[in-house]
């Protein structure tokens, strides 16, 4: 979808190596999120930003840290890189439309591969 | 953390086949959410419904909001090829922060 980037799109890298994933958004949203996918546990929240150096952690944050110094951008660190970090990881930002009526616009996602 | 249990988790059918599936959680959500995501790429948004109760249509797609808010449904009339995907749901309890809640998926095949 226009408005939403992420890079790289794919990426294969070794155990305990750092790894930076990019989220960029054109449309001046402030929220952003981060999620992985994998087979059996469906979308899961890694952490989320409600503005610049605003972010809270969600459901699965161990190991991932993340950095918003800008509107536009949402950085993903996984700090040592581990192969159960092996995933789909997906950027998404939140459409206001209306009081409680809002949706995710996602990224085409990142392919990470830790061996 | 609030749990989305999709069910069925595969199914495939016939072309002009009619099918539903079900979003159940023990919680209670301000507003739910029901996307399409298909190979390669990020979920798609297709309805979001806030009111228990509501009915919403999109084409030959069917959405509804259970009366307490803890469930929903996507019925899909006289399925087509181009339905194939994985479906998601997901919630937003009250004072979330916005933060969805995503159900595990079910993926539907439609073949000719």
């Amino acid at each position: 979808d226009a408005g939403i980037t992420q890079s790289p799109r794919h990426k294969v890298t070794e155990t305990g190596t750092p790894v930076t994933l990019r989220c960029h958004q054109t449309e001046n949203h402030r929220y952003m999120y981060w999620y992985r996918q994998d087979p059996g546990h469906g979308l899961r929240l890694i952490h989320y930003s409600y503005g610049v150096k605003d972010t809270d952690k969600g459901e699965v944050s161990d190991g991932y840290s993340v950095s918003r110094s800008k509107t536009e951008d949402f950085l993903l660190t996984l700090e040592s890189a581990t192969s159960s970090q092996t995933s789909v990881y997906f950027c998404a930002i939140k459409r206001a439309g209306g009081y409680n009526v809002y949706g995710y616009t996602f990224g085409s996602g990142t392919r990470l591969t830790v061996v | 953390t609030q749990l989305l249990e999709q069910s069925p988790q595969f199914l495939s059918i016939q072309e002009g086949e009619n099918l539903t599936v079900y979003c159940n959680s023990s919680s209670v959500f301000s507003s739910l959410q029901w996307y399409r995501q298909e190979p390669g790429e990020g979920p798609v948004l297709l309805v979001t419904v806030v009111t228990g109760g509501e009915v919403k249509k999109l084409k030959r797609l069917t959405f509804q909001f259970g009366d307490a808010r803890k469930d929903s449904s996507l019925h899909i009339t006289a399925a087509q090829p181009g339905d194939t995907g994985l479906y998601l749901c997901a919630g937003a309890e009250a004072g979330t922060a916005s933060k969805l809640t995503f159900g595990t998926g079910t993926r539907l095949q439609v073949t000719l």
